[in-house]
């Protein structure tokens, strides 16, 4: 139980084209995922909190006009990065915080790579 | 703001032999630590968890214990496989969310 699906797993774009991906709770519901990014070696960052029905809270320095996040149902919140350019490279990681006592199940990752 | 510092953030340990990683957090308030194993392009994966209420928790080969005086916790392996080669991420959770910090992780190389 508690998988969580993330797509598409690898997205190569031009600069200046937005990319929207997903994140599945495929066997529970989620009022709350979250989003991560993370570099090359380093740890998780976290980027935004997404609530079913509710906006996003971004956290300190993530420009939330950037990082577009849509939590439409309990099982789905989308992560669109607009206008992203070779700085947003980067290992995009989802969240969804399962149904016991808030352990927070991760999806496999989206590499996005910006030329 | 809350901190979490894991220690070593390289481990080569040989196959057979036990590894020891260290996480020490900030906020004496945090109640949840989990510790996630991830493999190179994959996500985190979920390995063991414990709470401020227990002290030690152990899964086959696997086992966490918590200090909450010192707020130091600690993941141990014992008869490390190659399989267990990944990085190990710590983290605590902030108290009243559901947010987590994470330690800087360690790369685990178990050596056959």
């Amino acid at each position: 139980g508690a998988v969580v699906s993330q797509h598409p797993s690898r997205v190569i774009c031009k600069s200046g084209t937005s990319v929207k991906i997903e994140c599945r709770s495929l066997d529970f519901q989620a009022t709350t995922m979250f989003w991560y990014r993370q570099f090359p070696k380093q740890s998780l960052m976290l980027m935004a909190t997404s609530n079913e029905g509710s906006k996003a809270t971004y956290e300190q320095g993530v420009e939330k006009d950037k990082f577009l996040i849509n939590h439409a149902s309990l099982t789905l919140s989308t992560l669109t990065v607009t206008s992203a350019h070779p700085e947003d490279s980067s290992f995009y990681i989802c969240s969804a915080r399962g149904p016991d006592l808030g352990i927070q199940y991760f999806g496999a990752g989206t590499r996005l790579s910006v030329l | 703001g809350e901190n979490v510092e894991q220690h070593p953030s390289t481990l080569s340990v040989q196959e057979g032999d036990s590894a020891v990683i260290k996480c020490t957090y900030s906020d004496s308030a945090s109640n949840y630590f989990p510790w996630y194993k991830q493999e190179l392009g994959k996500g985190p994966q979920l390995i063991i968890d414990i709470r401020s209420n227990v002290g030690e928790k152990k899964d086959q080969r696997i086992a966490v214990t918590l200090n909450k005086t010192a707020k130091h916790f600690s993941l141990h392996i014992t008869e490390t496989q190659p399989e267990d080669s990944a990085v190990y991420f710590c983290a605590a959770a902030i108290s009243g969310t559901y947010k987590y910090i994470f330690g800087t992780g360690t790369r685990l190389k178990v050596l056959a």
